[in-house]
């Protein structure tokens, strides 16, 4: 079965980085998109950017760009999320999804990561 | 960037009711790239609809969707106990992917 497998929470400290997986299992790997999407508390969903895994292609919201970076390992079916230059305000819960090439529908999601940023 | 507004902020019925979210959009959206999602307290959102009016596999019949242009319409039919929830709207466009801010939908 799908599955989209993230790993446990993070606390950093204001200024510095994370680097998110988010491990993809039960399907054909580079025949995918992978989205990130942040949720802060009792907040709703913001879209952070997108990875094309045929061909390695990005795009990021405007918000986040130059303090995001998406990227994959092919071989072991996993993408990351990296957020730099961290704040206050990045405190949310991190989750990556599934989008079948231009079907503008996430169809699988993983179950989540905290990332708390507080010094 | 287009914009997502759904309404109401917040929907008070009983189990056994009609629900009804709306989605309004700043900006015409392509019926293709509309998508609702349902999401429960501690848990990622599950697709419910996509393409403005297609059910997602496994959802009940008793969730539709409908709309077009900048008006969009999410119905749940009879409501069940576990229908209550926060839902969301999102789109694709030119500068990306948008949600709405969601409607909760809470027991009365």
């Amino acid at each position: 079965q799908v599955q989209l497998v993230q790993s446990g929470a993070e606390v950093k400290k204001p200024g510095a980085s994370v680097k998110i997986p988010c491990k993809a299992s039960g399907y054909n790997f580079i025949n995918y998109y992978i989205h990130w999407v942040r949720q802060a508390p009792g907040q709703g969903l913001e879209w952070l950017g997108i990875i094309n895994l045929s061909d390695g292609g990005t795009d990021y919201a405007h918000t986040f760009r130059g303090r995001v970076i998406v990227t994959t390992d092919t071989s072991t079916s996993t993408v990351y999320m990296e957020l730099s230059s961290l704040r206050s305000e990045d405190t949310a819960v991190y989750y990556c999804a599934r989008e079948a090439p231009a079907t503008y529908k996430f169809d699988y999601w993983g179950q989540g990561t905290l990332v708390t940023v507080s010094s | 960037e287009i914009v997502l507004t759904q309404s109401p902020g917040t929907l008070s019925l009983s189990p056994g009711e009609r629900a009804t979210l709306s989605c309004r959009a700043s900006q015409s959206v392509t019926s293709d790239s509309l998508a609702w999602y349902q999401q429960k307290p501690g848990q990622a959102p599950r697709l419910l609809i996509y393409g403005a009016s297609s059910r997602a596999t496994g959802i009940p019949d008793r969730f539709s969707g409908s709309g077009s242009g900048t008006d969009f319409t999410l119905t749940i039919s009879r409501l069940e106990p576990e229908d209550f929830a926060v839902y969301y709207c999102q789109q694709y466009g030119s500068s990306g992917y948008t949600f709405g801010q969601g409607t909760n939908l809470e027991i009365k």
